[in-house]
């Protein structure tokens, strides 16, 4: 198994409320990423970690906020839903920023 | 003008046609990486590579880095192959991607 895992695969909700998306692995890789992807868009940086408690932004980082307290998980928390975030979200991991590896997605709608 | 661009954006092919994708970029790489996506699926990651060529089954990756350049060809095409193919430009400390070209190819 690819060793990456996201969740929820498929969310609906409510603009204004907070939503998480998780992304965990079981590599004990360095570095995760989240990204969108949007129609007409490539893929887009929202947020970055580099270690525990270790994040930066990416290119797309309004509204959004991520966490990361252990090497394992890293959330992704849209803090008040707007129906621009609606979109698909990966979640990726690399040991080292060579090889890659991709989470299956999170779909998300905000209504 | 995005920095990395990809052409053409959809291709159809009949089973059996050799396929070329390209990717053009214009920033500096340390690595042009090659990555597929089937309809609702996850992302697979096919090739990196910083410097000549990569062949995986029917799958070749080519790149030119003075001309800023890299294709993907899929030789014998079958339908299993049909998803988007997006290249990624490694800008050492992210990726920048294309917007991928949609590649469906029929029997």
């Amino acid at each position: 198994d690819a060793g990456i895992t996201q969740s929820p695969r498929h969310k609906v909700t409510e603009t204004g409320t907070p939503v998480t998306l998780r992304c965990h692995q079981t590599e004990n890789h360095r570095y995760m990423y989240w990204y969108r992807q949007d129609p007409g868009h490539g893929l887009r940086l929202i947020h970055y970690s580099y270690g525990v408690k270790d994040t930066d932004k990416g290119e797309v980082s309004d509204g959004y906020s991520v966490s990361r307290s252990k090497t394992e998980d890293f959330l992704l928390t849209l803090e008040s839903a707007t129906s621009s975030q609606t979109s698909v979200y990966f979640c990726a991991i690399t040991p080292d920023r060579v090889g890659y590896t991709f989470g299956s997605g999170t779909r998300l709608t905000v209504v | 003008k995005n920095e990395v661009e990809q052409s053409p954006q959809n291709l159809t092919a009949q089973e059996g046609e050799f396929i070329t994708i390209n990717c053009s970029y214009s920033v500096g790489i340390s690595a042009l990486h090659w990555l597929q996506q089937h309809p609702g699926g996850g992302i697979v990651s096919l090739f990196m590579l910083s410097s000549g060529k990569k062949k995986h089954g029917r799958l070749i990756a080519t790149i030119n880095i003075q001309e800023k350049h890299s294709s993907l060809h899929i030789t014998a095409s079958h339908p299993r192959d049909s998803a988007v193919y997006i290249c990624a430009a490694d800008n050492t400390d992210k990726l920048i991607f294309g917007t991928g070209t949609r590649l469906q190819v029929f029997p």
